[in-house]
């Protein structure tokens, strides 16, 4: 079975620094997706970013980008200039499987402190 | 971007009584959707993923006389919560995935949360 690991519970991170959010995961498919979400205390899910497996670049999202490494099964989560909004939990979620149906991390919880 | 609604937002009932949730893609046809269920501080978990006019397929442990879905319409899912308990208390999520889009599609709804006294 694919296992997804967040390995940041939490992190407190002071206001317009930017912030790494890991994700590893553990698979033998070739040709997958892997979804950031982030679900603020209100409880809806809201996508961030995508990245397909054999894209050649790291996907942007305006303030969000996804540091990609294939070969090591990671794909971080990096935003830039953090924001007091941004405090929420945030979810990796690699799509595998023919119905697309989405894996999920642990989750982390991030904080920005003023 | 593709809306999908949730119905109610936030339910109290009482021991036993069944409890019915209904998710809608507002604005596409949904061909499939998927029923989560979330614990305070955890993540997602799949319950179930559901294929218009065909019976859902449940994740294992996942009692399918407990929590009945019917996709009856490719705009509208339905969870219902039978003869719920306390320990069925927890936050309820859809998502629809629209027809013939690839991984990036799939659409959440708000949540739906569920207190049983």
């Amino acid at each position: 079975a694919q296992k997804i690991t967040q390995t940041q519970p939490g992190m407190f991170v002071q206001e317009k620094e930017a912030v790494t959010l890991d994700c590893t995961y553990d698979t033998s498919d070739q040709s997958y997706g892997l979804f950031w979400y982030k679900q603020p205390s209100s409880g809806e899910m809201i996508f961030l970013i995508y990245q397909g497996s054999y894209d050649e670049q790291n996907a942007t999202e305006g303030r969000y980008s996804l540091n990609f490494q294939k070969a090591r099964k990671s794909a971080n989560l990096v935003i830039s200039a953090s924001q007091l909004g941004d405090s929420a939990m945030y979810f990796c979620a690699p799509s595998m499987d023919s119905n697309y149906q989405l894996i999920w991390g642990a989750g982390t919880k991030l904080i920005i402190k003023p | 971007g593709a809306v999908v609604s949730q119905h109610p937002s936030w339910v109290i009932c009482k021991s036993g009584t069944s409890v019915k949730i209904e998710c809608r893609s507002l604005d596409f046809q949904a061909t499939t959707m998927f029923w989560y269920r979330q614990f305070p501080k955890q993540s997602l978990m799949l319950m179930a993923t559901s294929n218009e006019g065909s019976k859902a397929t449940y994740e294992q442990g996942v009692e399918k006389d407990k929590f009945l879905i019917n996709h009856a319409s490719l705009t509208l899912s339905t969870l219902t919560v039978t003869s719920a308990h306390p320990e069925d208390s927890s936050f309820y999520i859809c998502s629809a995935r629209a027809w013939r889009e690839g991984p990036y599609e799939q659409y959440f709804g708000p949540g739906t949360r569920l207190t049983v006294t």
